[in-house]
């Protein structure tokens, strides 16, 4: 099957300090990443779409400032978390697309903590 | 801060016996159904998915069943195994003006007991 990666699996901040999340799609290329978070006991909520070579596409709500992605090749995509607060403490997880189906793979997620 | 909310729903079911997982979605048009296992601190496991113009589709030890009638979808699983212990997710594929995006269900907790 497709693998996601994700990296890092987890990881701790101060509060202020900016955290940078990269999702690689290991076997295929994906002209679509998506980025999701997640809090505990909660279902996944879509933040953007990441198209490659193109801007991201943010859901309601979701601070394009706040949440900057790149999608810089069909393999990558980043999410840095800009001026983290403790708030932004989640479990963020990102999909991945094959160009020619509708199935979405996902990595293995990134445990956020900002002290 | 994180959220606290309410406990997921939790489905308990013993060793060997047969699960059945429901799902109810919202979206009249959505063309694609996808369910994803979800095991605690991992990211969501692709299961088995359908196609709007299907109403059964089985793959190994799993069957998902589409009533587009009543927007219900559910996922039963043979003989379950401890291993099948999970957050399971019920996804549906929405076609919007930024292309498709999945959205989720609230998620069912399966416990099997031994």
């Amino acid at each position: 099957g497709a693998v996601v990666s994700q990296h890092p699996s987890r990881v701790i901040c101060k509060s202020g300090t900016s955290v940078k999340i990269e999702c690689r799609s290991l076997d295929f290329q994906a002209t679509t990443m998506f980025w999701y978070r997640q809090f505990p006991k909660k279902s996944l909520m879509l933040m953007a779409t990441s198209n490659e070579g193109s801007k991201a596409t943010y859901e309601q709500g979701v601070e394009k400032d706040k949440f900057l992605i790149n999608h810089a090749s069909l393999t990558l995509s980043t999410l840095t978390v800009t001026s983290a607060h403790p708030e932004d403490s989640s479990f963020y997880i990102c999909s991945a697309r094959w160009r020619v189906s509708d199935t979405q793979y996902f990595g293995p997620g990134t445990r956020l903590t900002v002290l | 801060g994180e959220s606290v909310g309410l406990h997921l729903p939790t489905l308990s079911v013993q060793e060997g016996d047969n699960s059945i997982i429901n799902c109810a979605y919202s979206n009249s048009a959505s063309d694609y159904f996808i369910w994803y296992k979800q095991e605690s601190g991992k990211g969501p496991q692709f299961i088995i998915d359908i196609r709007s113009n299907m109403d059964k589709r089985q793959g190994q030890r799993v069957t998902v069943l589409l009533n587009k009638t009543v927007k219900h979808l559910s996922l039963q699983i043979a003989a379950t195994q401890p291993g099948d212990s999970a957050v399971y997710f019920c996804a549906e594929n929405v076609f919007t003006g930024g292309g498709n995006k999945l959205t989720f269900g609230t998620g069912t907790q399966l416990k099997v007991e031994l």
